[in-house]
Formats: structure tokens, sequence, C-alpha cells
């Protein structure tokens, strides 16, 4: 089974509409992070946290909210999408450990098309 | 505040040729770490390498090899006889350790037959 899942793996959604994109993961990792891939522009920050208590904006946070619900459970919502949200969004984990090298494990993706 | 750089957009290649990815970073940390990461058309991204700062040591895994120097702060990949199954994009990234995972833009290499 794959460390890091998230779901839905693909999703089709009107404008305006609420929409929840969940990542889980077995690794036992205090860090979770979701980016989006755009076309020319590499992955870009969403939200990040570096515990169940903690979440922090990472550059491109407008528009996104984020749920920690558990270690292992980082879930995050667009709570009125719109088209230019359409994108390719990856969840990622990481160790905090001394020797990690924070070194991030990434989701298979989700791909959002916001018609 | 840190900063990936990679110039090349895309690159064509017919197989069988090296090809050179470049990255170039920026960081005020004296400890940090640079890693590769390959994307297929199928989406997901694939870790290729990590390297730390202390570490300067070139590194070759098969057909890839990875030159790190920090008087010019590039860590650049190259494939040598190139595969098409090389065709992916290809993202640089750094961090410190403490702070978050910074990415390049990505460099799309299409390899022919």
């Amino acid at each position: 089974d794959a460390d890091v899942t998230q779901t839905p793996r693909n999703r089709i959604t009107k404008t305006g509409k609420r929409i929840m994109l969940e990542c889980s993961q077995t690794k036992g990792h205090d860090r979770m992070y979701w980016y989006r891939q755009d076309p020319g522009l590499g992955l870009r920050l969403i939200y990040y946290s570096f515990d169940v208590k903690d979440i922090n904006k990472g550059e491109i946070s407008d528009g996104y909210s984020v749920s920690r619900q558990a270690q292992a459970k980082f879930s995050l919502s667009l709570e009125s999408a719109i088209p230019n949200q359409t994108a390719l969004y990856f969840c990622a984990t990481s160790d905090a450990g001394l020797g990690s090298y924070n070194e991030q494990f990434f989701g298979p993706g989700t791909r959002l098309t916001v018609l | 505040a840190q900063k990936v750089t990679q110039a090349q957009t895309e690159i064509s290649v017919v197989e069988k040729e090296d090809v050179t990815l470049d990255c170039v970073y920026e960081t005020r940390d004296t400890t940090y770490y640079l890693f590769w990461y390959k994307q297929p058309p199928s989406g997901e991204l694939v870790f290729l390498i990590r390297r730390n700062s202390f570490d300067e040591q070139n590194e070759i895994s098969g057909r890839y090899s990875w030159n790190f120097q920090k008087s010019t702060s590039s860590f650049n990949f190259t494939i040598t006889a190139s595969q098409v199954v090389d065709s992916a994009v290809y993202f640089c990234a750094l961090t410190s350790g403490y702070s978050t995972l910074t990415f390049g833009k990505g460099t799309m290499l299409l390899v022919s037959p």
C-alpha cells in the first residue's frame, strides 16, 4: 500500500462549489504539506502543518483552507471553487527528526478541474 | 529567502544524446539540502537524489550523474545516453531542513527516437 494517499485522484467540479481534497499517510511523519502544480510554474506551497496543532500559510493560500484532523490526515478545502484553481494538487509528508534531510514524500496527486 | 532557478524550460534531444539539466539555488543557510525529482507523463513525482551542503562529491547512478558546486551554487543533473523513457519534467528543490521545500519551475525533457 502507498505511504501517502490522496482522494479523490480526479475531480471535476463547477464554479462556486465547495470541494475537499483529502490526504492520509502511514509514514508516521509529523509534517504535512499541500502544493499545487500549474504548467510552467512548478510546485507552489499552499499550506503546511508541522504538527497537529500547527497550521501555516504557504506561498499561495488565498482561496484555500486546511484541516489537520490527526497526525495522519491533512485535508485541503476550496470553499468556493473558481476556474483558475484548476491544477494538479499534491500532498506531501516529511519527518522532523535529525538526519531526515526534511525529505518530502509525495502522494500521487489529485487532478482538479473547475468548470 | 530561498530560490531555485531552472533556466531551461524545455530541452529536446535525440535518443542516445547526453543532456544536462541546470539548477542554480540561493540560500543564506549554511546547512541545506538539494533534491531532484522526476515527473513522468503519468504525473507522479519520483525522487531521484538528495544531497546535503557538506557533501560536494559528485554522484553517479547508472546513466544519471549529479554535479554539486557550492562555489557557483549549482546542482546540475546529467543524463548520459538518453532514452525515450527519460522524457519527463525534472524538478530541482531546496530546503534548509527547518524550512519548507522550494522548487524550481522545472525543465521538460523530450527525448525523441
